[in-house]
C-alpha cells in the first residue's frame, strides 16, 4: 500500500490561511468517508485535528476544518498562529483491513 | 484522565524479540479499540497494528505483518505489541492510542501515550 502523497512543506503569515492536500486513490481516500488529520509537534505525540473528513474533536478550533473532493482531502488551517506551527499528516482507510498515512506536510508560520 | 503509559522499548539486535505494553486509566478499557503507531528517526507516520475493544479482530500494517503480535488483556487494562524477527528498520518511537469513538478500529486517536524508543541495531 503506498503512502498518499502531502507536499512536503507549507507556509503563511500568521491570520492567513494554508491548505494542505491529501491525495490518494479511488481505494483508499475517494473510496471512503475515513480521513483524518493529525498535528505532530516535535518530540511531542500526535493529536487528532480532524477524522471522517470533516468532524472535529472536542477542544480542536474551528479555525481548523477538513474536506474532500474525489480523491483529494484537504485541511484548511484559518487565522494562522504560532502554535500551529508543526506537522501534519493525513491517514485514510485503505480497504481490507488496512490504513495509510500522508508522508506528512511540515507547516511554518512565517 | 485518560492515561497511557508505554514500556518495554530498547536496543535489540537484528532477528530479536521485544515486547511492548501499553498500561491505560481513566477510561473503561475494553470499551475502546487500541492501536500502535510508530515514527521512524527523521521519518513520518506509520500505522502499525489495531486491536477492537473485544480483541476479537487485530488488524496489522504490510511491514509488520507475520512478525509483530498486537493483544489487550483487559483484566489488566493493557494493551502489548510482541514483536518478533525485528530489523533494523523496525527502529522507531511507538506510540500506543486510543480510538475515539469505541470498540472498533477507525484510526481516530484522540489519547496518545508519550512514546517508547525501539533500536534494532547490531
Amino acid at each position: 500500500q503506498s503512502a498518499l502523497t502531502q507536499p512536503p512543506s507549507a507556509s503563511g503569515s500568521p491570520g492567513q490561511s494554508v491548505t494542505i492536500s491529501c491525495t490518494g486513490t479511488s481505494s483508499d481516500v475517494g473510496g471512503y468517508n475515513q480521513v483524518s488529520w493529525y498535528q505532530k509537534h516535535p518530540g511531542k505525540a500526535p493529536k487528532l485535528m480532524i477524522y471522517e473528513v470533516t468532524k472535529r474533536p472536542s477542544g480542536v478550533p474551528d479555525r481548523l476544518s477538513g474536506s474532500k473532493s474525489g480523491n483529494t482531502a484537504s485541511l484548511t488551517v484559518s487565522g494562522l498562529q504560532a502554535e500551529d506551527e508543526a506537522d501534519y499528516y493525513c491517514i485514510s482507510y485503505a480497504g481490507s483491513n488496512n490504513w495509510v498515512f500522508g508522508g506528512g506536510t511540515k507547516v511554518t508560520v512565517l | 484522565e485518560v492515561q497511557l503509559l508505554e514500556s518495554g522499548g530498547g536496543l535489540v539486535q537484528p532477528g530479536g524479540s521485544l515486547r511492548l505494553s501499553c498500561a491505560a486509566s481513566g477510561f473503561t478499557f475494553f470499551n475502546y479499540a487500541m492501536t500502535w503507531v510508530r515514527q521512524a528517526p527523521g521519518k513520518g507516520l506509520e500505522w502499525v497494528s489495531s486491536i477492537s475493544g473485544s480483541a476479537a479482530s487485530t488488524y496489522y500494517g504490510d511491514s509488520v505483518k507475520g512478525r509483530f503480535t498486537i493483544s489487550r488483556d483487559n483484566s489488566k487494562n493493557t494493551v502489548y505489541l510482541q514483536m518478533n524477527s525485528l530489523r533494523v528498520e523496525d527502529t522507531a518511537v511507538y506510540y500506543c492510542a486510543k480510538e475515539l469513538t469505541g470498540p472498533y478500529v477507525l484510526i481516530d486517536l484522540d489519547y496518545w501515550g508519550q512514546g517508547v524508543l525501539v533500536t534494532v541495531s547490531s
